[in-house]
Parts: C-alpha cells; sequence; structure tokens
C-alpha cells in the first residue's frame, strides 16, 4: 500500500479556504490520474498527467486546478469550492497511458467543505 | 458513450460460500479491456482480475473468477470460498484499448461477509 501515498487523508475546509491535496508515486510510473469519488455515482476521471504534460481536463471546474511538477508527483490545488465538491479524490499513477498498463491506486484525502 | 452497469448496491454471502457480482457493459468496440476492482473499507483500490476481450478464456485468479460473455455484453465475478477479508466494494470497469481513453467505472456493489 506504500506505491501511491495521499496526503492529508481527511480535509474539511470552508468555502472561501485554499488548499491542496498531494499524491506521490513510488513506482517510477510516468502517468497520474485525479479521479472523485462521491456516494452512489461511478468515479469520476478529473485530470491525467502523462510525462509531466495534461492530457486530459474531464470538464472540470476551474475550482480544481491540477500540477504536476515531476512524475512522481501530482497536486490538486483547491479554492472556493462547494458543498457538492466533498467528496474521496483518488490518485492513481500508470507506466503511462496506454490501455494495458494497471492503475495503482492511492488511499484517497476525504475532502468535506462545509 | 460506454455505459457500466452493476445492478446489485448491496450483497451478502456467507463465509466460505460462493457468490457472483453482476456486470453488463454497452460498447460498439470490438476489443477492450474489462476489470474488477475492490475497494476495501478506508483501503486502497486494487485490480482484482482483467479480462482482454479478444481472449475468449475466462480470467481467473485463485478464487476469483469472471464469467465473459462477449456478445451478451456481460462481466460477472465469481469469489468462491468467501473469507471475512473479500468484504469491499467492488467496481467493474471498462477501458477501450484506445490510448487516452478512460476507464469508465460502474456505481460498485458492496459484498458483506457474514460470519
Amino acid at each position: 500500500e506504500t506505491g501511491v501515498t495521499q496526503t492529508p487523508r481527511h480535509l474539511v475546509m470552508g468555502m472561501t479556504n485554499k488548499k491542496s491535496l498531494k499524491c506521490e508515486q513510488h513506482l517510477g510510473h510516468n502517468a497520474m490520474y485525479w479521479y472523485k469519488q462521491s456516494a452512489k455515482k461511478p468515479l469520476e476521471l478529473m485530470f491525467v498527467y502523462n510525462f509531466k504534460e495534461q492530457t486530459e481536463n474531464n470538464s472540470v471546474p476551474s475550482r480544481f486546478s491540477p500540477e504536476c511538477p515531476n512524475s512522481s508527483h501530482l497536486f490538486l490545488h483547491l479554492h472556493t469550492l462547494q458543498p457538492e465538491d466533498s467528496a474521496l479524490y483518488l490518485c492513481a499513477s500508470s507506466q503511462d497511458t496506454a490501455a494495458h498498463y494497471e492503475q495503482y491506486f492511492g488511499p484517497g484525502t476525504r475532502l468535506t467543505v462545509t | 458513450a460506454q455505459t457500466v452497469t452493476q445492478s446489485q448496491p448491496e450483497m451478502s454471502v456467507q463465509e466460505a460460500e460462493t457468490v457472483t457480482l453482476s456486470c453488463t457493459y454497452d460498447t460498439s468496440e470490438s476489443d477492450y479491456y474489462l476489470f474488477w476492482y475492490k475497494q476495501p473499507p478506508s483501503r486502497q483500490m486494487i485490480l482484482v482480475i482483467r479480462q482482454e476481450a479478444y481472449k475468449q478464456q475466462n480470467a481467473t485468479e485463485n478464487r476469483f473468477s469472471v464469467n465473459f460473455q462477449k456478445a451478451a455484453k456481460s462481466f460477472s465475478l465469481k469469489i468462491s470460498d468467501s473469507q471475512l477479508g473479500d468484504a469491499a466494494m467492488y467496481f467493474c470497469a471498462y477501458r477501450s484499448v484506445r490510448r487516452d481513453d478512460k476507464i469508465i467505472f460502474g456505481k460498485g456493489t458492496r459484498l458483506h461477509i457474514l460470519p
């Protein structure tokens, strides 16, 4: 379970706060992903980075801002969030974005927006 | 557009018994991957089993096996000799073989193991 780590594990923030989620992978992968997991809904892909370049933005509101400084680290900067943004945010990584590579998931950050 | 449907939000099975989780999907493609992921409470989601659509043989991983019916677009997961550690959310997922296409997940089935 140490392949992909996420911090913090839990976060409570007000709608006017600015916070960041961090993801780190120790697997030597080149692709990293952010997913949103809401209750009773399928996992939703938010962003994809491959070799530090963003290759997918799945129509995510601008109050979510990703950053990938290198292939091992991925951040999700949050500002002016809404209560409906409360969810489990999962990070994942894979060797690259080719379909036959398995994605490895982190434990997630449980975000509550008050 | 591809869709994945898991019609059983929750299921229970007695320890040591066998349980089957259902999944159907919709696609117009002929080649793709199908997955079952397991997400234990407060723990990381892990890949349980993977099936490549061009392979007719059903995938098996120890106590986990699938029944892949390509014409029916059905992909069920069978767990034999259920153990307490099998309790989790199970997600069925689909992915095209095209590079950069995203994984499409179902809503999940919560599996309870009864001691």
